[in-house]
């Protein structure tokens, strides 16, 4: 079975500190995708990455950065936490999709971060 | 740029009763995938059904069915004979093709089964 792996279920982290959410997949996948679940607002893509040292901004990538140094592991910063970044962050990998594939996206299981 | 709305916030239903959640898309891509996800509470996101944008028939899974209407660009989720342990939210998702096979969501449904 794939298994993606976030190193952190539950955070809490005071305002100003450098924080690190890690992802790990085990499945040589080339994509990595962060994204971050809000009540009202569903899922909303962080950054993605489709190879090593390769990363490019989602929808939101204001007050993060990311980093992948290795295919298999992601890397989520917040380079000065803020409240309002306390949320829900979920990591995903996939390979090439093509329609035909069918779901080649897994989900790690989430870590929720509460910013104080 | 793809955009997937989800307009029912929450939904009840009875046990054993179907229940269809709705979801539109929009993309000018020809080639596309379309998911649905389930989020119970306790936060994991459950893989439920998969239908691809050249699929000539429509996904099923079990009790999980996706009513595709390209023309209309719907894909609703049909769960047919709904179970307590249905209560979650789902979530539409769609993957805009390419390399990244990037996800966009939509809002969510909150589904309530009701004994």
């Amino acid at each position: 079975d794939v298994k993606v792996t976030q190193s952190s279920r539950y955070l809490v982290k005071r305002t100003g500190e450098k924080v690190f959410l890690e992802c790990v997949q085990d499945m040589d996948h080339e994509n990595m995708f962060w994204y971050r679940q809000d009540p009202g607002l569903g899922l909303r893509l962080i950054y993605f990455s489709y190879d090593v040292k390769m990363k490019e901004k989602g929808d939101i990538p204001e007050g993060y950065s990311v980093s992948r140094e290795k295919k298999e592991r992601f890397s989520l910063i917040l380079e000065s936490a803020s409240t309002n970044q306390t949320s829900m962050y979920l990591c995903a990998s996939s390979m090439f999709f093509t329609p035909i594939k069918g779901n080649t996206i897994y989900f790690g299981e989430g870590s929720w971060l509460t910013v104080v | 740029a793809q955009k997937i709305t989800q307009t029912q916030p929450g939904m009840f239903v009875q046990e054993k009763e179907a229940v269809t959640l709705d979801c539109t898309y929009d993309t000018s891509d020809p080639s596309y995938g379309l998911f649905w996800y389930k989020q119970p509470s306790s936060g994991e996101m459950i893989f439920l059904i998969y239908q691809g944008s050249y699929d000539q028939q429509n996904a099923t899974e079990g009790r999980y069915s996706l009513n595709f209407q390209k023309a209309r660009k719907s894909a609703n989720l049909v769960i047919s004979a709904s179970q307590l342990g249905d209560s979650a939210m789902y979530f539409c998702a769609m993957s805009d093709g390419g390399a990244t096979n990037k996800l966009i969501f939509g809002t969510g449904t909150l589904l309530a089964v009701q004994p």
